[in-house]
């Protein structure tokens, strides 16, 4: 139980473009789930937390306007990195908790180069 | 100083070797502890929760807390090849604004020769 799937698991795209990312849990129904970036032989940095049906709270120094994050149901979020740039080149994980634990079930990640 | 601090490694070891993975952390506020293991290009996979001080065992796997040194502790018997990855100790604090919230170590390489 309590998995969590991404899609794409690998994307590259051109300078300039919008690129949309899915986080899916699929056996449970994630109240809360989370987004984090990790650079090679670092640590996760979370960007964002989101709830289903309202606002993502955006971490400090995470462009909003950038970093679009859609949860319009218990089981998806979406991630859109708007006008992406070489420097948002990365491995994107989602994380979701099943209500009432602080357990994050995270999901296989995605890997974006911008060209 | 970071709020979680894991030694970075990398550590190798042979193969039927205990490992023993550390973490240490300034807030007494978090009060739940994990373990996550992460391959190569992979999403971090859950290996052990604990809630307050003490031992939990899970197979080959035994997780330590001991809130009031603030340090946590993963030990790996008869390590195999396939333990092979970067191991995350995370914690997280209940209460407040970081509800939900996990604060990550900066991993650990870890690699098991045959």
């Amino acid at each position: 139980g309590a998995v969590v799937s991404q899609h794409p698991s690998w994307v590259i795209c051109k300078s300039g473009t919008s690129v949309k990312i899915e986080c899916r849990s699929l056996d449970f129904q994630a109240t809360t789930m989370f987004w984090y970036r990790q650079f090679p032989k670092q640590s996760l940095m979370l960007m964002a937390t989101s709830n289903e049906g309202s606002k993502a709270t955006y971490e400090q120094g995470v462009e909003k306007d950038k970093f679009l994050i859609n949860h319009a149901s218990l089981t998806l979020s979406t991630l859109t990195v708007t006008s992406a740039h070489p420097e948002d080149s990365s491995f994107y994980i989602c994380s979701a908790t099943v209500g009432g634990t602080d357990t994050q079930y995270f999901g296989p990640g995605t890997r974006l180069t911008v060209l | 100083q970071k709020e979680v601090e894991q030694d970075p490694g990398p550590l190798s070891v042979p193969e039927g070797a205990i490992v023993s993975l550390n973490c240490t952390y300034s807030n007494s506020a978090f009060q739940y502890f994990m373990w996550y293991r992460q391959y190569s290009r992979k999403g971090p996979e859950l290996l052990m929760y604990t809630y307050s001080s003490g031992n939990k065992e899970d197979g080959r796997f035994t997780a330590q807390v001991d809130k009031s040194s603030k340090y946590i502790s993963l030990f790996i018997r008869d390590s195999q090849p396939s333990d092979s990855a970067t191991y995350l100790c995370a914690m997280s604090n209940p209460g407040g604004t970081s509800y939900g919230k996990l604060t990550f170590g900066q991993g650990t390489i870890l690699t098991v020769h045959p």
